[in-house]
C-alpha cells in the first residue's frame, strides 16, 4: 500500500527553538493533515491542507502543502514544553477513499 | 460535547476468545474508521465506512471484522484474537471521507 515517510524520526530541542519536520510520499495526495498525539490520548488535528502550494498557520504552527502534492512540512516556532508529543502527517487519496498516516516524529523539548 | 467514545479502554484477554471494541460518535458523521498503532509504524487503517451499511478494507484488515448498522456506531470485532493483534486501537470519524477525523482516546488490547 501507500506509505508516507516522516523525518526526522525524533528530535530533541531547547525550549524557544524553532522546529521543522516533513512528510514525503511516492504518491500524490489531495489532502494533507497534521496531527499531534499526547501520551495516552488520541491524535488531535493541528492543521488541514487542501490545495497544492497552500500555506496555513495555526498559532505558532505553520504547514505547507507541497507543489508536487507528494510532500508537506510542519514548522513550530518558539517551542514550549507542551509541544512535546508525536506529530503525524496523514494523506488522503480520493481514489482509495482512505487515509494513510506517516510513522510520526517524536518531539522532546528540553527546558 | 462532540466526541468519539471507545470501550473498553483497556483489555487483556487470551488467544481465540472473541471480543468486540465498541465505537460511538455523536456528531452525525458519515465516515468512520478503525486504526491500529504500533511502535515505529504509526497509524494503520484496518477498516473504514463511508456510510451506514458501507464498509471497506483498509491496509491491515486481516483478522478483523466491522459492521455499520447505525450511523453513530462502528464496532470492531476480533473473532479469534491472536497475540499479533496486541496493539493500541483508535476509532475515528469525520463528516465525510477526506475530511479531518476526530479520534477516540484509544483502546489498548493485550492478547496473551
Amino acid at each position: 500500500g501507500q506509505q508516507l515517510n516522516q523525518s526526522p524520526q525524533s528530535m530533541f530541542i531547547q525550549e524557544g527553538e524553532d522546529v521543522s519536520m516533513n512528510c514525503t510520499s511516492s504518491s500524490i495526495f489531495n489532502t494533507w493533515l497534521w496531527y499531534k498525539q499526547d501520551p495516552g490520548e488520541g491524535p488531535v488535528l493541528l492543521i488541514a491542507l487542501y490545495k497544492a502550494g497552500e500555506l496555513t498557520s495555526n498559532g505558532r504552527l505553520t504547514a505547507q502543502f507541497g507543489i508536487t502534492r507528494k510532500d508537506s512540512f510542519l514548522n513550530i516556532s518558539a517551542s514550549i514544553p507542551s509541544d512535546v508529543g508525536i506529530y503525524f502527517c496523514a494523506g488522503f487519496d480520493n481514489y482509495g477513499q482512505n487515509f494513510v498516516f506517516g510513522p510520526g516524529t517524536r518531539l522532546s523539548v528540553l527546558p | 460535547e462532540a466526541q468519539v467514545t471507545q470501550n473498553p479502554r483497556y483489555l487483556i484477554t487470551v488467544t481465540g476468545k472473541k471480543l468486540t471494541v465498541t465505537c460511538s460518535q455523536n456528531m452525525n458523521h458519515e465516515y468512520m474508521s478503525w486504526y491500529r498503532q504500533d511502535p515505529g509504524l504509526g497509524l494503520r487503517q484496518i477498516y473504514y465506512s463511508m456510510n451506514v451499511e458501507v464498509t471497506d478494507k483498509g491496509d491491515v484488515p486481516e483478522g478483523y471484522k466491522v459492521s455499520r448498522k447505525e450511523k453513530r456506531n462502528f464496532p470492531l470485532i476480533l473473532e479469534s484474537p491472536s497475540p499479533n493483534q496486541t496493539s493500541l486501537y483508535f476509532c475515528a470519524s469525520s463528516y465525510r471521507g477526506g475530511q479531518p477525523q476526530h479520534f477516540g482516546d484509544g483502546t489498548r488490547l493485550s492478547i496473551l
